[in-house]
């Protein structure tokens, strides 16, 4: 059973730093792209970054471009979220979601919430 | 960018009902559209995906149709357990999503 479970979230100040994780079980985690992707009540659903299988080809929100940086290890079968600079307007469920071919998003984690306030 | 509509933003229905979903893009993106629903609580589900192909383990009461710029989901009879958003988004580039239809039931 294919398993995504993210970890991390946490209430974070203005302008701080947080680290999140994504723990991948039940598929061959080193074959397929990875995403991040966000969801708010006002904004909706929005695609945070992706990272190819090797680590390579990698691309961000114009949004986020600059402040976070994805991250893979395919040996402990584990993506990654640092979240610099974070803002107000960062504050969502952060979700860690499976790439099944061109933006086709067949499997996604439970989410984690961050919360960015002073 | 390519922006996402969807109409109606929420509607209500019986149980038994036929119920129609729009997702329109604001240019072409051939067949590159893909629907998720989203229940309560819950992570957003992949249901149909290239427009009108049924994800493995979706109830077949589901189809999706178009291209172009016009698309729809379709609940061919509406259950109890369909009482969801309805979101689409399309994957021809930088991926973007439509604002949701909430269904009632």
């Amino acid at each position: 059973e294919v398993q995504l479970v993210e970890s991390g979230g946490n209430l974070v100040q203005p302008g701080g730093s947080l680290r999140l994780s994504c723990a991948a079980s039940g598929f061959t985690f080193s074959s397929y792209e990875m995403n991040w992707v966000r969801q708010t009540p006002g904004r909706g659903l929005e695609w945070v970054s992706y990272i190819s299988s090797s680590g390579t080809p990698i691309y961000y929100a114009d949004s986020v471009k600059g402040r976070f940086t994805i991250s893979r290890d395919n040996a402990k079968n584990s993506l990654y979220l640092q979240m610099n600079s974070l803002r107000v307007e960062d504050t969502a469920v952060y979700y860690c979601v499976r790439d099944n071919r061109q933006w086709r998003w067949d499997y996604w984690g439970q989410g984690t919430l961050v919360t960015v306030s002073s | 960018d390519i922006q996402m509509t969807q109409s109606p933003s929420s509607l209500s229905a019986s149980v038994g009902d036929r119920v129609t979903i729009t997702c329109r893009a604001s240019q072409s993106i051939s067949n590159y559209l893909n629907w998720y629903q989203q229940k309560p609580g819950k992570a957003p589900k992949l249901l149909i995906y290239d427009a009108s192909s049924l994800q493995g383990g979706v109830p077949s009461r589901f189809s999706g149709s178009g291209s172009g710029t016009d698309f729809t989901l379709t609940i061919s009879s509406l259950q109890p357990e369909d009482l969801a958003f309805y979101y689409c988004q399309q994957s021809y580039t930088t991926p973007s999503f439509g604002p949701g239809t909430k269904v009632h039931i």
